[in-house]
């Protein structure tokens, strides 16, 4: 079973808006971390930011917060403002407990428009 | 936050031919670390946990004995990929875990001629 979906296979953003990447997952381990990458074309896999199952607030790095909503299961990315060089793939991942893998999403592709 | 340093970035190598990726964890001791593969266009696949000082453990359908990893030290990981075949030009990317975050390496772009 996918235990993380990503249904917005590409979106796009005029510059200086918000938007909103959704990502839903699936898990029974109530410990369990939630994390959203991004990847230009270059590959590499750029960490933007993490919710804990336990984190009572939803989590904000910069631009970056995390829509989380723990009854829905649902761990949405709202970027603001956004930058031409926000354009690239977007990962959401989970990781349940212990010293254990990523499991990734499908990603969205988001094009950030002039 | 924790390194991770991979290399080559890139290479190109002839069918039949084996190529060694390394993956380092820079600034912490990495006793678990994971290598994933990317076709184009897709998401990130998990291929095998490596654990060091001990066998790694593979993923359903990925064939031991033509990727081997090698988890030698705290500190690095090496996966070869043994007699390369075209079907094996990939994006191969490792990654290790500190505290709460994971950490990914640059990534390594392989293409079999």
């Amino acid at each position: 079973a996918q235990k993380i979906t990503q249904t917005q296979p590409g979106m796009f953003v005029q510059e200086k808006e918000a938007v909103t990447l959704d990502c839903t997952y699936d898990t029974s381990d109530p410990s369990y971390g939630l994390f959203w990458y991004k990847q230009p074309s270059s590959g590499e896999m750029i960490f933007l930011i993490y919710q804990g199952s336990y984190d009572q607030q939803n989590a904000t790095e910069g631009r970056y917060s995390l829509n989380f909503q723990k009854a829905r299961k649902s761990a949405n990315l709202v970027i603001s403002a956004s930058q031409l060089g926000d354009s690239a793939m977007y990962f959401c991942a989970m990781r349940e407990s212990g010293n254990t893998p990523l499991v990734f999403g499908k990603g969205t592709r988001l094009s950030v428009i002039a | 936050g924790a390194v991770v340093s991979q290399h080559p970035s890139r290479v190109i190598c002839k069918s039949g031919t084996s190529v060694k990726i390394e993956c380092r964890s820079l600034d912490f001791q990495a006793t678990t670390m994971f290598w994933y593969r990317q076709f184009p266009k897709q998401s990130l696949m998990l291929m095998a946990t490596s654990n060091e000082g001990s066998k790694a453990t593979y993923e359903q359908g990925v064939e031991k004995d033509k990727f081997l990893i090698n988890h030698a030290s705290l500190t690095l990981s090496t996966l070869t990929v043994t007699s390369a075949h075209p079907e094996d030009s990939s994006f191969y990317i490792c990654s290790a875990s500190r505290d709460l975050i994971s950490s990914f390496g640059q990534g390594t772009r392989l293409t079999v001629v």
